[in-house]
């Protein structure tokens, strides 16, 4: 069975500062890792994505991931917020041995103050 | 490409009346999932299809529910008789074999 863990369901950082937001997961297979972003009131939109490749995965809109398999670990991280990163951000881990089935984490909604 | 896309955006309807969502996936994927969000419940899997056969539906809450896919290029998901309860956002999501690509919703309000 997989799961996923995100730190902190709320995350507060001011605008130019430093966003990291945690996510942790367990897989009894290789993972694939992804990070989705949901602005309000729209769909889950994709940010980034870890396939086994390199393991620093960058995104769009300056966010970049890295997937340490020591430490279960794919933490998604800014270096200088931006008010329009303000919405919600979904950690998902794949079983792709089970169709690509997408277990997601609780989500962490990221507030950005002026 | 025009990505996932979902009809209709919003809908409200009263209790016992039934309801249908419909979904048209990416061209060439061959996965489709339904996902419905609620505040309480987050994002929940309520059923996945593989080349339009249902592969696992043990997500879907009870018999109300219902989900088809007739054909690569179109499912529909169908709540008979609607509940409050079934108020939410319905997400459909379409697969390449490795990434899910997610419709823009339909925000369903049950009276």
């Amino acid at each position: 069975a997989q799961s996923v863990t995100q730190l902190g369901s709320h995350v507060s950082v001011s605008e130019g500062a430093l966003v990291l937001l945690r996510c942790n997961y367990s897989s009894s297979v290789p993972p694939y890792l992804f990070w989705y972003v949901q602005y309000p009131n729209q769909g889950l939109q994709l940010l980034l994505k870890y396939t086994s490749a390199a393991t620093l995965v960058k995104g769009i809109n300056g966010f970049e991931a890295e997937f340490k398999k020591s430490e279960t670990s794919f933490h998604l991280t800014k270096p200088s917020a931006h008010m329009s990163d303000a919405a919600e951000y979904f950690c998902a881990v794949s079983d792709h041995n089970a169709g690509n089935m997408l277990t997601f984490g609780g989500g962490t909604r990221l507030m950005v103050k002026p | 490409d025009a990505g996932v896309i979902q009809s209709p955006r919003h809908e409200v309807t009263e209790m016992g009346q039934e309801v249908t969502l419909r979904c048209k996936p990416i061209s060439g994927h061959n996965s489709l999932f339904w996902y419905r969000q609620t505040m309480m419940r987050g994002l929940e899997l309520l059923i996945y299809f593989n080349n339009n056969v249902p592969i696992d539906d043990s997500g879907m809450p009870e018999d109300r529910f219902s989900a088809k896919m007739p054909n690569a290029s179109f499912s529909t998901l169908k709540i008979q008789p609607s509940e409050p309860r079934d108020s939410a956002v319905y997400f459909c999501a379409s697969s390449n074999q490795e990434t899910q690509y997610f419709g823009p919703g339909t925000r369903l309000l049950v009276l």
